[in-house]
């Protein structure tokens, strides 16, 4: 079973600054395999990233995804006051078919 | 405009059972490779994947659940049904439905679209006595 960590729990920034978010598979999985989605209060998550690098339709370019093998990251150039939510990584093709991170909270500062 | 709407009892006691149905506006059943996913997330914590079926009716289910789910669909209504047994107050959670869709605007598989978009605003289910 792989298992997916994210780091850190909670990111406190202020507007304007630049967030890393971490997500750390247990085992080797295809950049392929591995989606970012975003949450805010009382929303259903929104796709940001798939492929690891691959921003999805309508996501701004301050998104950000990179990474391979175990270690995937997750920027945002410069954060804007809609930007602060919490952040959930998923990866697909190990059992589980689907597994998320336990997700990292980015407020403001 | 693709939407997917969850509905089902907001509320059940520990031992019954829980269905839930996935109704797609915008999106057909019919389509070649259209699937649809059920993913929970309890008040407060993380998104957890329950159960894929998939355009031609194959079916998978989370390992640590797969005793207790059954998932549906029928495709004349454009509806995908998700049954849970033996409901426990640790299922509490909001339930939510995904379009499963792992092809690119050419109608090319692509790996990388295994995921999950655009998801339902969820249905919040409690189990209490």
């Amino acid at each position: 079973e792989i298992v997916l960590t994210q780091s850190p729990g909670t990111l406190s920034l202020s507007p304007g600054e630049r967030a890393t978010l971490s997500c750390r598979a247990s085992q080797s999985i295809s950049s392929s395999y591995l989606a970012w989605y975003q949450q805010k209060p009382g929303q259903a998550p929104r796709l940001l990233i798939y492929g690891a690098s691959s921003r999805a339709t309508g996501i701004p370019d301050r998104f950000s995804g990179s990474g391979s093998g175990t270690e995937f990251t997750l920027s945002i150039s410069r954060l804007e006051p809609e930007d602060f939510a919490v952040y959930y990584c998923q990866q697909y093709g190990s059992s589980p078919l689907f597994s998320f991170g336990p997700g990292t909270k980015v407020d403001v500062k | 405009q693709i939407t997917l709407k969850e509905s089902g009892p907001a509320l059940v006691k520990p031992t019954q059972t829980l269905t839930l149905t996935c109704t797609l506006s915008g999106l057909s059943l019919s389509t070649s490779g259209v699937g649809v996913g059920w993913i929970r997330q309890p008040p407060g914590k993380a998104l957890e994947w329950l159960a894929l079926i998939s355009w031609d009716d194959e079916k998978r289910y989370s390992p640590s659940l797969q005793n207790r789910l059954t998932i549906t669909k029928d495709t004349s209504k454009d509806q995908v049904v998700l049954t849970m047994t033996n409901m426990d107050p640790v299922d509490t959670a909001t339930y939510y439905c995904a379009r499963h869709f792992p092809y690119d605007s050419r109608g090319y598989f692509s790996d990388s679209l295994n995921l999950f978009d655009p998801w339902g605003q969820g249905t919040l289910v409690t189990v209490s006595s």
